[in-house]
């Protein structure tokens, strides 16, 4: 069974641009969640979508929304790209997120100059 | 709200010496606990779980957790480490029926040969 996969692997963008970045999920999985990594604050949670639903939501700002689709495969959209939101983005995939076994994706590296 | 706390940020081994990673976190009800690992360059992946029953979890490549309710502890423990074992380790945690865990900052583990 394929896994996790994540495109583009990495980005380079500019302030003020935006950037989508996708996820697949592995097959029958429904819920995929998205994690923004960094050194100093670790995984934190963005968004969590089940049956093209958003199901929960973290602390961060309006630019970062996302979407998912009915093979359930997601994009995640950040607009006015800041430098700070540099980082590695991090898709993972579980069957119905009851019990959250996650499997992650290899992460797109994003790099805002 | 549930926090994740790892208590040491950076630990360095020599190849044979035993492990013992720290993981608490703060939340009153029932949850479950995980310990991913990140190896160089490779995907987020989960290296042992509990949702219940025996508190000393089994997970692959020799590591194993335990689970102490009363100290809200969910510490990672391997007897003899070894030079692939040299990664970012993880701990996450997720009240039931919540579908989104947490994760804690990382402890970057660096084993000499």
């Amino acid at each position: 069974k394929a896994g996790v996969t994540q495109t583009p692997r990495y980005l380079i963008k500019t302030r003020g641009q935006q950037v989508t970045l996708s996820c697949s999920p592995i097959s029958g999985h429904r819920s995929v969640s998205w994690y923004q990594q960094t050194p100093g604050q670790g995984l934190q949670f963005l968004f969590e979508y089940f049956s093209e639903t958003q199901r929960n939501k973290g602390n961060f700002p309006g630019r970062f929304s996302g979407r998912q689709f009915s093979n359930s495969r997601s994009e995640m959209n950040v607009s006015t790209l800041e430098l700070g939101d540099s980082a590695l983005y991090l898709c993972a995939s579980s069957w119905t997120g009851d019990y959250n076994e996650q499997f992650f994706g290899p992460g797109t590296r994003l790099t805002v100059l | 709200a549930q926090s994740v706390s790892q208590h040491n940020h950076h630990v360095i081994l020599s190849e044979a010496a035993s492990l013992e990673l720290g993981c608490n976190y703060s939340y009153g009800g029932t949850v479950n606990l995980f310990w991913y690992v990140q190896y160089p360059g490779q995907h987020l992946q989960l290296l042992l779980k509990y949702f219940s029953g025996d508190p000393l979890v089994k997970g692959i490549k020799g590591f194993e957790a335990e689970f102490i309710k009363s100290k809200f502890s969910f510490n990672l423990r391997k007897p003899s480490v070894q030079w692939s074992d040299t990664a970012e380790y993880f701990c996450a945690v997720n009240a039931k029926g919540s579908y989104i865990p947490t994760f804690g900052r990382g402890t970057s583990l660096i084993v000499h040969p």
